[in-house]
This record gives C-alpha cells, structure tokens and sequence, in this order.
C-alpha cells in the first residue's frame, strides 16, 4: 500500500529560524510530489509542485526538494515568520491520485 | 475566476437522511476529485472524475455516489447519511493541460448526528 509519512507531525520555533519538514513515500513511480499549507478550518493552498524528472523547486523563502530514490522530499523555509504558522501536508500524485501524509503543524513563535 | 467553489459550507443530518455536497470549477481542466479529511487520517481520495460521464472510485468510496454530466460540475452524494461520514469534505480540480497542480475548494464540514 502507498503510505506517505511526515515527520514531525508538530514544530515550534522562534521567528527567524531556518527549518525543514520532512516527507517521506513508499513508492518511487511517482508523478509528482505536491506540498500544501492548511490553515485552520480552511481549504489546501498549493505551495510548490515538483514533477518527478525534477529535483527541487523555489518559490520565495519556500524550497521544496526530491528524492525519488531515496523516497523522501523536504521543504525548508527560510527566515520563518508567525504568518507561516499552519499546517503543512505533503501529498504524493500517483497518476493524479493525491496520496497526503497527516502533515506537520508549525507554529511560529514572534 | 473563482477556481473551485463548495456548498454549503456546513452542514448537519440525521442518520439516515440524505444531501449533495456541491462542486464547482471554472478551470476547464476534466479531471475532478473528492476527498476527505479526518483527525488523524491525512486526507483521503472518495471518488475522481476524469472527464464529463467519466467516474471512479477512490481509497473510501462506500456510501457515496458521483454522477459527472458537465465539465464544471461534481457533484457528491450522501445516499443514507451515517456518523461515520461526519467529517470535513474538500473536492479538488486539476491538473489542467498547462499545469500538474491540484487546486482545492474551501471544504464543507459536514456533521451527521
């Protein structure tokens, strides 16, 4: 069964730290790797999308990176801000079929 | 362009009743899905659509039912509501033909007492 994990499933850390979420799949014959942020009691937003011939990408303070052999991707935020704290879940597209981690809640503390 | 709409927004039943949770997309893009999200279990694939009269079952399919008559529309139905259906539902649009993204509705937190 394709199981997607994300470790650590909560984080707290003072503002202007550096961090990284970790993600973790089982099956390498990935389409793509979607990472997302939830804020409480609303929708997904899409952060970055890596297609599975790529190995990172970048948006702003965001960096999103993939490891198919290994079956990990991260994302690393930069210079963390209190209006960064939500949840962040992972999502592996398997021919279009989105399989999530339970995701990572990050609180950052002004 | 409001992207991917859901109503209503909350909802409550009894056991037994039934209701349609609306979706709607102004992407054009034909691929469609439902998913629901519960404490502790991530979200989790009910039905997908990969064009109009095109539907398939997801990961937890038991107790729903989707029909797909136009390119917009997706609608999920709750035949015989139960507690176990109480849950928050997101319904998802994408990819489209320039791009892998999935794009997500707002949800609709449904309560079945």
């Amino acid at each position: 069964k394709q199981e997607v994990t994300q470790i650590p499933a909560a984080l707290s850390v003072p503002e202007g730290e550096n961090l990284v979420l970790n993600c973790s799949f089982t099956d390498s014959a990935i389409y793509n790797l979607q990472w997302f942020r939830q804020d409480p009691g609303k929708g997904l937003t899409s952060l970055l999308l890596i297609q599975s011939s790529q190995r990172e990408q970048t948006s702003g303070r965001l960096n999103a990176s993939l490891d198919k052999s290994s079956g990990r991707s991260t994302l690393y935020i930069a210079a963390s801000q209190p209006g960064d704290s939500a949840t962040y879940l992972c999502a592996m597209d398997s021919s279009y079929k989105l399989i999530f981690g339970s995701g990572t809640r990050l609180l950052v503390r002004p | 362009n409001a992207g991917v709409t859901q109503t209503p927004k909350f909802q409550v039943l009894k056991t037994g009743q039934s209701m349609t949770l609306q979706c709607a997309q102004d992407m054009n893009h034909e691929y469609m899905s439902w998913y629901r999200q519960d404490p502790g279990m991530g979200l989790r694939l009910i039905h997908y659509s990969v064009g109009a009269g095109i539907t398939d079952q997801g990961e937890v399919p038991n107790g729903y039912n989707v029909s797909r008559s136009t390119t917009e529309d997706f609608p999920l139905r709750l035949l015989s509501a139960a507690p176990s259906q109480t849950s928050v539902y997101f319904c998802a649009s994408g990819p489209g033909v320039d791009t892998d993204t999935q794009y997500f509705g707002p949800g609709t937190r449904l309560t079945v007492l």
